[in-house]
């Protein structure tokens, strides 16, 4: 199984600053299969980024992914109130599929 | 616009069997473009992908849960559906079903979620 670890656990930051979110794998990963979700409290997780650099339809470009191989990075450029939420990375290229614990992004 | 509406018992006895059905409209589970998929998350924890069904009955489990669980389809429906056997308090969780759409026979992306729902495993 593809472990998946993902720093900080929290990041507190203000709005309009910048966040940085890494995830790192326990063994190569193809970035083809390399997600990232937004979950805010009682919603379901959201699809944001796949194949780790590619939008979903609606985010905007604010959000930019990045990586290879074991090490793939989230980076919003400036915080705005609605992306202060939960950040989870996926990978789903080998079974299991697996999730990464998640990084908190909270109002500083 | 697909949309994914999970239904069933809300509270499950410990050793009994949890049974969930997800509900499909603006698409087909009869269609060879999709998984569809079952994830959990317990409350205030991270999400674990249980696994997946393709229209044609093809099945894809987590290991960790391979004994105990079933995913079917109900095309007649539009529906498919969880089921997990002896369940324990470490079942406790929001279940979501969701649709990953295919490219070439290979996942692409979760396209739709369900909105969850709670199940608590207790006496």
């Amino acid at each position: 199984e593809i472990v998946l670890t993902q720093s900080p656990g929290t990041l507190s930051l203000s709005p309009g600053e910048r966040a940085t979110l890494s995830c790192r794998a326990s063994q190569n990963v193809s970035s083809t299969y390399v997600a990232w979700f937004q979950q805010r409290p009682g919603q379901a997780p959201k699809l944001f980024m796949y194949g780790a650099s590619f939008r979903a339809s609606g985010f905007p470009d604010r959000f930019s992914g990045s990586g290879s191989g074991t090490d793939f990075t989230l980076t919003i450029s400036r915080l705005e109130p609605e992306d202060f939420a939960v950040y989870y990375c996926h990978q789903y290229g080998t079974s299991p599929w697996t999730f990464g614990q998640g990084t908190k992004v909270e109002i500083k | 616009q697909v949309q994914l509406q999970e239904s069933g018992p809300g509270l499950v006895k410990p050793s009994e069997t949890l049974s969930l059905t997800c509900t499909v409209s603006g698409g087909s589970v009869n269609s060879g473009s999709y998984f569809w998929t079952w994830i959990r998350q317990p409350p205030g924890k991270g999400l674990e992908w249980i696994g997946y069904i393709y229209y044609s009955g093809s099945t894809n489990y987590n290991p960790s849960l391979r004994s105990r669980v079933t995913i079917s389809t109900d095309t007649s429906k539009n529906q498919f559906s969880l089921k997990l056997r002896s369940v324990t308090a470490a079942d406790t969780a929001i279940y979501y079903c969701a649709r990953v759409l295919l490219d070439y026979g290979d996942p692409f992306y979760f396209d739709s979620w369900g909105q969850g729902t709670l199940v608590i495993v207790s006496s």
